[in-house]
């Protein structure tokens, strides 16, 4: 089994839709979470942390809920340049297990 | 954050030849990773690189395909050895700590 389980979409959504996608980890050890966004051909860089209080950055919004070993990223009023893979990433011991990604694609 | 550069960009190279990808620091850290993208696919560390010691691979990931030198704290180099055309992928290196982590620019490695 994977260390992180990611829905893969692809998410194809016009302007101002919200989406949202999820992804669960299998390790209840895991210290730290994350959403990174990778554009394409382009290194990962963090969109946000995660916690389980829930997060608000803008427009996105994150969420953890550790009994299910469970992430959630949320985007409201979706824009053009939103169109990236997100990547569900969780950090042990420093080391950080990525999801395969979400690729979310926001048209005109 | 921390400002990371790799060398080269991108190669092509022969199958059975070796390749010494460079990345810089722009401040002086603890802790380097290593990581591969394989195409399509997302990244998995190949090892963490500390300074004054071993490097640390994860499983799947050997010390004499992948040789990782740690010279100072700025500086890491990752060696792919012996290639072949599986080993095509982009190569990353990453600075951090628990909280963030900062990736270089990636290397991308053709393997012909």
């Amino acid at each position: 089994r994977k260390e992180v389980e990611q829905d893969p979409g692809p998410f194809n959504v016009p302007e101002g839709a919200t989406v949202a996608f999820n992804c669960t980890y299998s390790n209840s050890a895991s210290q730290s979470f994350f959403w990174y966004r990778q554009d394409c051909r382009k290194e990962p860089k963090l969109l946000m942390s995660v916690y389980s209080s829930g997060n608000e950055d803008g427009r996105f919004t994150a969420q953890l809920n550790r009994a299910s070993q469970y992430i959630s990223l949320l985007i409201r009023d979706s824009k053009l340049s939103d169109s990236a893979t997100y990547l569900c990433v969780v950090n042990r011991y420093y080391k950080l297990s990525f999801g395969a990604g979400t690729t979310v694609t926001v048209r005109a | 954050s921390a400002v990371i550069s790799q060398k080269p960009s991108r190669d092509i190279c022969q199958r059975g030849t070796s390749l010494t990808i460079q990345c810089q620091v722009d401040s002086q850290v603890t802790m380097m990773f290593w990581y591969r993208q394989q195409p399509g696919q997302s990244l998995t560390l190949i090892a963490t690189a500390n300074q004054g010691s071993e490097a640390t691979y994860e499983s799947g990931f050997v010390i004499d395909k992948f040789p990782i030198s740690r010279p100072n704290l700025t500086f890491s180099t990752l060696t792919v050895s012996n290639m072949s055309p599986e080993d095509s992928s982009i190569y990353l290196c990453s600075v951090g700590d628990r909280e963030e982590q900062y990736f270089g620019p990636g290397t991308r490695l053709t393997v012909t």
